[in-house]
């Protein structure tokens, strides 16, 4: 079955960019299926959606992040990765990737989903 | 953009009762855009219910969905040890795609 594994820095600096890398197993990031999305869960809130990739290339983000967030996908390698510029304690979450899964007449959710990884935004 | 709030915020039962969680939108939604998930700690959340109504592959009969409109419920019909956890509904929309509600927190009584 499908899996997916979130990997990257537990820790970065106030101000700087993180990048976080999705790797994708059992199933391939160029199906047109399939959103690749990001989706961050601050401590003791709810999830918050950042954005997706398509596998012709084509992003959608969250407005609230827009101007700081980029998504891009790696096909040879089957991963696709998030980076998220100016980073304040704010950005503080555990990020999960996710697999948006659609067809042109219906939504079937948010089906797989990595374990997630904790990013913590300190000096 | 849709908001989606739940209620209540949390609830206490005991196990072989009855849930019955609420997820109300700002606005009406197609159900075919109301799903559902459910988050033990330290877990991902884990699709439930999609398209307001449909199972997610592998998850017992005893959840299931309903409503339209700007109402919809998540029912579990007789509670399980395992199925305590936050529950979140989320809203497939244009932009954002993605939205979730705050959740409802299911305990143990």
């Amino acid at each position: 079955q499908v899996q997916l594994q979130e990997s990257g820095p537990g820790l970065v600096k106030p101000s700087e960019t993180l990048s976080l890398t999705c790797t994708v197993s059992g199933g391939s990031v160029s199906s047109g299926s399939y959103f690749w999305s990001w989706i961050r869960q601050p401590p003791g809130k709810g999830p918050e959606w950042i954005g997706y990739i398509y596998y012709n290339g084509n992003t959608n983000y969250n407005p609230s992040l827009k101007s700081r967030v980029s998504i891009s996908l790696h096909t040879s390698e089957n991963q696709f990765s998030l980076t998220l510029s100016s980073v304040t304690a704010a950005d503080t979450a555990v990020y999960y990737c996710a697999r948006d899964s659609f067809s042109m007449i219906a939504n079937y959710g948010l089906d797989v989903w990595g374990q997630g990884t904790t990013v913590t935004v300190s000096s | 953009e849709i908001v989606l709030t739940q209620s209540p915020g949390t609830l206490s039962l005991s196990p072989g009762e009855r849930a019955t969680l609420s997820c109300r939108a700002s606005q009406s939604v197609s159900g075919s855009q109301l799903a559902w998930y459910q988050q033990k700690p330290g877990q991902a959340p884990r699709l439930l219910i999609y398209g307001a109504s449909s199972r997610a592959t592998g998850i017992p009969d005893r959840f299931s969905g309903s409503g339209s409109g700007t109402d919809f419920t998540l029912t579990i019909s007789r509670l399980a040890p395992e199925d305590f956890a936050v529950f979140y509904c989320q809203h497939f929309g244009s932009s954002p795609r993605i939205t979730f509600g705050q959740g409802t927190r299911l305990e143990i009584k």
